[in-house]
């Protein structure tokens, strides 16, 4: 089965300091991975994705995330977080090819809620 | 420009009633998702529709639930006999329709059956 794991329910940092959000999946094939937000009371953002190519990838308000296909992992980082960082974050991948091809559905983390401390 | 909207942004109903919940997409989109976000249980996809046709309801519960979309444009999600563990907060997404597109999400409908 296709799935991906948010080890953590719960980051805390300081403000000023780097965060790191972990992901991991389990997936047959190559997949898309995408990284959204969540504030209270508002809709998911989109924040980042790798498709292919370069394993960093640079995203909206300073995020970025590695891939990396030996570990299975696709980690949010920021060099600084920010007290207005302080969200629900939420990992998700698709597997294109899956499913006889051309799979659309996103396959999503629980979540990992931030909580940074001024 | 406009994102996903979505009404009502609440909703509560008796169990046994049926509710119809609404989308508009991004315009432009071709692609419309239905995903349903519940305690415990994170997100998970119901329906992708590319323009009025649903190559994929892989993710429907039960025959309780049922979608459409008209014009390539609005959809509705429509549960009948609704039960207290349909309740939950109901998102919609649209994207291009392309192969490696951004799905943008919608404020999402919350639903109460009681």
């Amino acid at each position: 089965a296709q799935s991906v794991a948010q080890p953590e329910d719960q980051v805390n940092v300081a403000e000023g300091n780097p965060l790191t959000v972990k992901c991991t999946y389990s997936v047959s094939g190559n997949p898309y991975l995408f990284w959204y937000v969540q504030y209270p009371n508002r809709g998911l953002q989109f924040l980042l994705k790798y498709i292919t190519g370069d394993n960093l990838v640079k995203g909206s308000y300073g995020f970025e995330a590695e891939f990396n296909k030996s570990q299975t992992s696709f980690h949010l980082k920021k060099p600084s977080a920010l007290v207005s960082d302080s969200a629900l974050y939420f990992c998700a991948v698709r597997v294109p090819g899956f499913n006889g091809g051309n799979n659309r559905k996103l396959i999503w983390g629980l979540g990992t809620s931030l909580a940074v401390n001024p | 420009g406009a994102g996903v909207s979505q009404s009502p942004s609440n909703k509560v109903t008796e169990k046994g009633k049926d509710v119809e919940l609404r989308c508009d997409p991004i315009s432009g989109h071709t692609a419309l998702y239905w995903y349903r976000q519940s305690l415990g249980q994170g997100l998970e996809f119901l329906i992708y529709f590319q323009g009025n046709s649903a190559p994929d309801k892989s993710g429907l519960p039960s025959d309780r639930f049922s979608a459409e979309r008209t014009g390539g444009s609005v959809s509705t999600l429509t549960i009948q006999r609704t039960q207290q563990e349909d309740s939950a907060v109901y998102l919609c997404a649209s994207s291009l329709g392309s192969g490696t597109d951004t799905q943008y999400f919608g404020p999402g409908t919350r639903l109460t059956v009681l």
